[in-house]
């Protein structure tokens, strides 16, 4: 199975600050890779699919890049809303795999 | 508006057995590849399977082939998950997630239901 290996896995930041988490696949997922936000407790949300495009409703301060096997997600400004855990799920073959998340903290 | 419902979770011992359901309303759910997706307590999220909009194939991460299977009944827009021989390492919230159509990701997610298992 692919593994995705997501860095930083948690990180403190401010509101207004841009931040950026990466997601490395250990093989070629052409762009093939999702963002999604998980806030405790509730259901996680889709932000980007194939790598860089924004899923409908979420604001254009998240961003996404890469293809191959290095990928970017990229807040601009954070937005106290936006404090939540990251993850990046690679759709590129069977069994999907997702990194193992990155905490986001104040 | 789409919506998507887990239920069927609770607790069951080491061993034992039990059937998730997942229903949907909002979209046409014959045109749609189904998952299943689990997070065990505070930790992160695990894929565990997919099944196809006519159900001709089903697709699963290693750990619970052989012990799990996607199913689906498009006339009743409902998505299964059988769960036989569970072992603790089961023990999550388990969501049911919609694929998108041409692009694959996942666009909507249920609530989840907690699958415990212990003895």
């Amino acid at each position: 199975a692919i593994q995705m290996t997501q860095s930083p896995s948690s990180l403190s930041a401010s509101v207004g600050d841009r931040v950026t988490i990466t997601c490395r696949a250990s093989q070629f997922i052409r762009n093939d890779l999702g963002w999604y936000q998980q806030k405790p407790g509730t259901a996680p949300k889709l932000l980007i699919y194939s790598a860089s495009t924004l899923q409908r409703g979420v604001p254009s301060r998240f961003s996404g890049s890469g293809s191959g096997t290095d990928f970017t997600l990229t807040i601009s400004s954070l937005q106290p809303e936006d404090f939540a855990t990251y993850y990046c799920l690679q759709d590129y073959i069977y069994p999907w795999t997702f990194g193992q998340g990155t905490k986001v903290e104040i | 508006q789409v919506h998507l419902m887990e239920s069927g979770g609770g607790v069951v011992q080491p061993g034992g057995s039990l059937r998730l359901s997942c229903a949907v309303s909002g979209f046409t759910f014959s045109t749609f590849d189904m998952h299943w997706v689990r997070q065990a307590p505070g930790k992160g999220l695990e894929w565990v399977a997919c099944i196809r909009n006519d159900g001709s194939n089903k697709y699963y991460v290693d750990s619970v082939k052989g012990r799990f299977t996607i199913s689906r009944d498009n006339s009743r827009n409902t998505l299964f998950l059988q769960m036989n021989s569970l072992t603790v390492e089961d023990t999550a919230v388990y969501y049911c997630a919609k694929d998108r159509l041409s692009v694959a990701s996942l666009d909507y997610w249920g609530q989840g239901t907690l699958v415990t298992v212990s003895s």
